[in-house]
């Protein structure tokens, strides 16, 4: 069965921190996608990853491909970042279908 | 630059009522994906049509069907609502082809309730 996981579910931050979110998935993927979905339910696209890492701004995406797992980090983070982040992945073996994880729940407090 | 619109934005159905849920998009793209999200879980695909001419199933197909009307249009339709196809439903479009790590665009979602 294709899983993936992320964790925590849940994560209350003060502002200025610094936040990671993990995901983990269980077979080999051709590509991972990092997105965000706004308390309005809008979603927006962060990263799209297949290997290393990518950077935006202060936020920033890394995968390893032998361990399975990747991580979304925040820096200096903001109460607009508070957000529901989601992990998605194509795998290796499904072609155009994406499998989505259930999503961390952001919170930054001022 | 409106990216992908969906259409409604809300609905309340009886239960048997039947209903088409609209997507377009100006984005150029060759895939199109319906999705529906429900508390507690993450979002699902329902179908998809990886070009023109072309659908597939996704994980939770059943009662439901789509049509790709264009390169631009993908229509999901509820032949005869339940109120487990209660949910929020989102349209997503990707470049698709040879562009093959570029990654999906929503749109805002439609919210649908089954009475």
């Amino acid at each position: 069965k294709n899983e993936v996981e992320q964790s925590p579910q849940n994560l209350t931050a003060q502002e200025g921190e610094f936040i990671t979110i993990n995901c983990s998935y269980s077979v080999g993927i051709s590509a991972l996608h990092w997105l965000q979905q706004h308390p309005g339910g809008g979603i927006v696209s962060l990263f799209m990853l297949s290997s290393g890492k990518k950077k935006h701004g202060r936020l920033i995406a890394t995968i390893n491909i032998q361990e399975k797992h990747s991580s979304l980090h925040i820096t200096a983070s903001h109460p607009r970042d508070s957000a529901v982040y989601i992990c998605a992945v194509r795998y290796s073996n499904t072609g155009n279908q994406f499998y989505f994880g259930t999503g961390t729940s952001l919170t930054v407090i001022p | 630059n409106a990216g992908v619109t969906q259409t409604p934005k809300f609905q309340v159905l009886k239960t048997g009522q039947s209903m088409t849920l609209q997507c377009a998009q100006d984005m150029n793209h060759n895939s199109m994906y319906w999705y529906r999200q429900d508390p507690g879980m993450g979002l699902r695909l329902i179908y998809y049509s990886a070009s023109e001419g072309t659908t597939d199933k996704g994980e939770v197909p059943n009662g439901y069907n789509v049509s790709r009307l264009n390169k631009r249009e993908f229509s999901l339709r509820l032949e005869s609502a339940a109120p487990s196809q209660t949910s929020v439903y989102f349209c997503a479009s990707r470049p698709g082809g040879r562009a093959f790590n570029q990654p999906q665009h929503f749109g805002d979602g439609t919210r649908l309730s089954i009475l």
